[in-house]
């Protein structure tokens, strides 16, 4: 069946910092690919999606590429900063399926 | 305007009590879900309804019973609340299945 894999945290970095969680999935056919993030005491936010195979995804200096060689979609960001705080999920959807797949969710802390 | 809001935001009720929470999406979207949240993140889907039908019950106890009056409109209700029904329930919803999902602000549930 479906299903997503991200990287367990707490992850840790000082501001400046290069960030990446890793994301792999397992689906039939072709999902599409989110990443969702939660910001303490709030809902999941849409932070960026592709939806097909080398779609780079790209918001608010994170991105993630959808690479289907290796069926991961694992997301990036040059410089974190202090606000990045949150818990980040990754997800696949597939067109026509009600349903969303979510990994466990990374948090990350980011200390000044 | 909220895209997708929920009521009430906190619930703290005790063990054997009837409670429902009401979520309300204006974005005109087909397809709403509930989710459920526990102490570790992690997200499950309970419920996905497409034009108020019942598409997906994942295993969840029929003392759930969720109820879509319109298409705009996904309500929650749990009967005999139990201390295993705490956590935050999240309603969502997406234009079609398999599409980008919006995310209420959850409501989080505590029994005593």
């Amino acid at each position: 069946g479906d299903s997503v894999t991200q990287m367990e945290g707490p992850v840790t970095l000082s501001e400046e910092a290069f960030l990446t969680i890793n994301c792999t999935y397992t689906a039939t056919g072709y999902p599409s690919l989110f990443w969702y993030v939660q910001y303490p005491g709030e809902g999941l936010q849409l932070l960026l999606k592709a939806t097909k195979a080398d779609d780079k995804g790209s918001n608010k200096g994170f991105e993630a590429t959808y690479r289907k060689e290796t069926t991961s979609f694992h997301l990036e960001k040059g410089s974190v900063q202090v606000s990045d705080s949150a818990v980040y999920f990754c997800a696949l959807s597939r067109r026509g399926v009600n349903k969303f797949y979510f990994g466990s969710g990374t948090k990350l802390n980011v200390k000044p | 305007d909220t895209a997708v809001s929920q009521t009430p935001k906190y619930l703290v009720t005790q063990m054997g009590n009837d409670k429902s929470i009401k979520c309300e999406q204006n974005l005109g979207h087909d397809t709403m879900y509930w989710y459920k949240q526990d102490s570790k993140k992690f997200l499950k889907i309970m419920f996905s309804y497409n034009n108020k039908e019942l598409i997906i019950n994942e295993t969840v106890p029929n003392r759930f019973s969720p109820k879509s009056p319109d298409k705009a409109h996904l309500n929650l209700h749990i009967n005999s609340l139990e201390l295993g029904d705490s956590a935050v329930y999240f309603c969502a919803s997406s234009q079609k299945a398999g599409g980008e999902a919006f995310f209420g602000q959850g409501t989080r549930l505590t029994v005593v």
